[in-house]
Formats: C-alpha cells, structure tokens, sequence
C-alpha cells in the first residue's frame, strides 16, 4: 500500500519569510496530493491539492510542486503570517479508483511563524 | 453549506466501558470515511462507507469497534470495551464521488482513563 513521508516535524520561519515542506511517496500509481492545514482543536482543511498531469499549482501564497519520476511533492508558502501557524499535513491517493480512493496521510509538520 | 457535524466534540470515559460517535456528513456527500488520529500523527483510515455498504474496514479493529451507516446518510462508530490506547482524536469526513478531496468535521477527542 501507499506510505508518505514528511519532513520535517517542525519548522520554524520568520513572519515574512518562505516555508517549504516536503513529501515523498512509495505508490506509482498514486494520482492525487490534497495538503490540509489543521489547526488546534479542529479538523484537517484543505488547502490546496495537485494531481499528477500537473507539475505545479499555485493559489496566491501556497504553492505545491510534484516530481511524479521522483515521486516527490512539496509545499511553498511566501510571505508567511502568524495566521499561517498550524499543523500541514501531506497526503497521497489513487483518486478515482473505487476500491484504492483512500487519502493516506503524512506524519504532520508544525510550522510555527514566529513575529 | 454546513459542513461535517460530529458530536460530542469531547468524550471521556473509563476503560472497558462502551462509546459512540456520530457524523452527520455534508447533503450529497455519498462517500463517508472514519479516521483515527492519535496525538502528533496523521489520521489514520479506519472505515470507508460508499452510501450504505462498508467498502474498506480494513484498518478496523473489529474486536472492539463497529460502525454503521443507516440510509446511506448519518454513521455512527462504536467502541465496546474501550482500552487506554484507543485514546484519540476520530475523524469523519464525506466526499462526492466525482469531486477531488473530502471534508473533515471537527473530530471527537476520546480520552479513557
């Protein structure tokens, strides 16, 4: 089955500065990578998300770039904010698939802004 | 459009004694998902309901734990005995079936003692 890995555990940036998370996956056939942002007490949101005809996406501040030969992905975000401080969770799956659409998740970063 | 509703938000029980947690997913939302998060990781996929039918339990301990999704809408999960590592964050979330991505709800915390 699928595994993802994410790295690193926590990150710490200046209000301001670029964050960058990265995250490798193991299933070839996987087509979808959703990240969700998860912040205290509440449920994972997602943010933004790429599928594998793409290699990059960006919606304003977040950026997510996929390399399918390496099966890398990673996420950017410019400018950073306190409001950006949370939990951002990687993930992986073969969407489509009636029997495999099950997102699997990374072990989490918690990026924490600092002013 | 309100999204996923779970309840209670926070549950705390003594070991080997039952609990249940309900979702109400988003109107529509045929797809409904149970997932596990325990402190510091990622969720975990328990259960995946397609309308009423349980299409993947594969990760669900079923010793202990049971879910059902009457009428293909609400599903509730279901822990009899609990045990001290059943302490987590559980997760629902629904999708559509031709839309990328699901919605969480904001997840009951479970703490046995």
């Amino acid at each position: 089955g699928e595994n993802v890995e994410q790295h690193p555990s926590t990150l710490s940036v200046q209000e301001g500065d670029s964050a960058v998370i990265k995250c490798t996956y193991s299933d070839s056939a996987s087509n979808y990578f959703p990240w969700y942002k998860q912040e205290l007490g509440k449920g994972p949101q997602l943010i933004i998300d790429i599928r594998s005809n793409v290699g990059e996406k960006k919606d304003q501040r977040i950026a997510v770039t996929l390399n399918k030969t390496a099966k890398h992905f990673s996420l950017h975000i410019t400018e950073t904010q306190p409001e950006d401080s949370a939990v951002y969770f990687c993930a992986a799956c073969r969407w489509g698939y009636s029997s495999a659409s099950k997102i699997i998740f990374g072990s989490g970063t918690r990026l924490s802004i600092r002013p | 459009e309100a999204g996923v509703v779970q309840s209670p938000r926070y549950k705390i029980i003594e070991k080997k004694q039952p609990v249940a947690f309900w979702c109400n997913p988003i109107s529509g939302h045929n797809t409904l998902y149970w997932y596990r998060q325990n402190l510091g990781q990622g969720p975990e996929l328990l259960i995946r309901y397609e309308n009423e039918e349980a299409v993947d339990d594969s990760q669900l301990p079923k010793d202990r734990f049971s879910a059902e999704r009457l009428k293909g809408v609400d599903s509730t999960l279901k822990i009899q005995p609990a045990e001290l590592g059943d302490s987590a964050v559980y997760l629902c979330a629904s999708s559509l079936p031709d839309r990328y991505g699901y919605t969480f709800g904001s997840g009951t915390r479970l703490t046995v003692v």
